[in-house]
């Protein structure tokens, strides 16, 4: 099946220094990278949706300056946590559409432990 | 805009026993209805998914869902429940707002099976 990674899978970080997590599809080139967040037993967020050579699409809450996403090429796209805080703990999940399978559906990375003190 | 319900936090059942775990939606249009697993600090897993056709949808691990369009419906069940089906299972729906494929979740159902 489609594989997504993610990297770290966990990160503790001071608070006010910026986080980088990167999403990558393995075996497929994915044009669209969801990002997703997801607190203690409650259900995933939308974050954003990345898209290759072109500027991500924020949900509405979200803030673009402190969640900045770069998708530079097919298979790799990062989210940076700018200045992260406490309130920024979180679990962080990824997922890719595999345009050459069914393209509704999605493959999500393994998710990404954050945790700033 | 579209959303879907997941009217139970928890499920218990025992092994070997039949599993439902309930989903219920609300689209404009067609619904394009999926359920996903997620183990203990994983990502999730993509288990089934409705588009169009047959309302009995077969996925992984033994898994299948019926979808039901009088009821607005998509529960998801299991003939005989293993104790490695212990996870919390999400129902989402596609939802095109914005011009992008973009999925909608539910809160999530606990399922836990009991030897």
């Amino acid at each position: 099946g489609a594989v997504v990674s993610q990297h770290p899978s966990w990160v503790i970080c001071k608070s006010g220094t910026s986080v980088k997590i990167e999403c990558r599809s393995l075996d497929f080139q994915a044009t669209t990278m969801f990002w997703y967040r997801q607190f203690p037993k409650q259900s995933l967020m939308l974050m954003a949706t990345s898209n290759e050579g072109s500027k991500a699409t924020y949900e509405q809450g979200v803030e673009k300056d402190k969640f900045l996403i770069n998708h530079a090429s097919l298979t790799l796209s990062t989210l940076t946590v700018t200045s992260a805080h406490p309130e920024d703990s979180s679990f962080y999940i990824c997922s890719a559409r595999d345009p050459n399978r069914y393209q509704e559906t999605q493959y999500f990375g393994p998710g990404t432990r954050l945790l700033v003190l | 805009a579209q959303s879907v319900a997941q009217p139970e936090d928890q499920v218990n059942v025992a092994e070997g026993n039949p599993l439902t775990v309930k989903c219920t939606y609300s689209v404009s249009g067609n619904p394009y209805l999926f359920w996903y697993v997620q183990y203990p600090n994983r990502g999730l897993q993509f288990l089934l998914k409705y588009i169009t056709g047959d309302n009995l949808v077969k996925g992984s691990y033994g898994f299948e869902a019926e979808f039901n369009k009088s009821q607005t419906s998509f529960h998801l069940k299991k003939p005989s429940a293993l104790v490695s089906d212990s996870a919390l299972y999400f129902c989402a729906v596609r939802d095109r707002a914005g011009g992008y494929n973009k999925l909608i979740f539910g809160a999530g159902t606990r399922l836990a099976v009991h030897p």
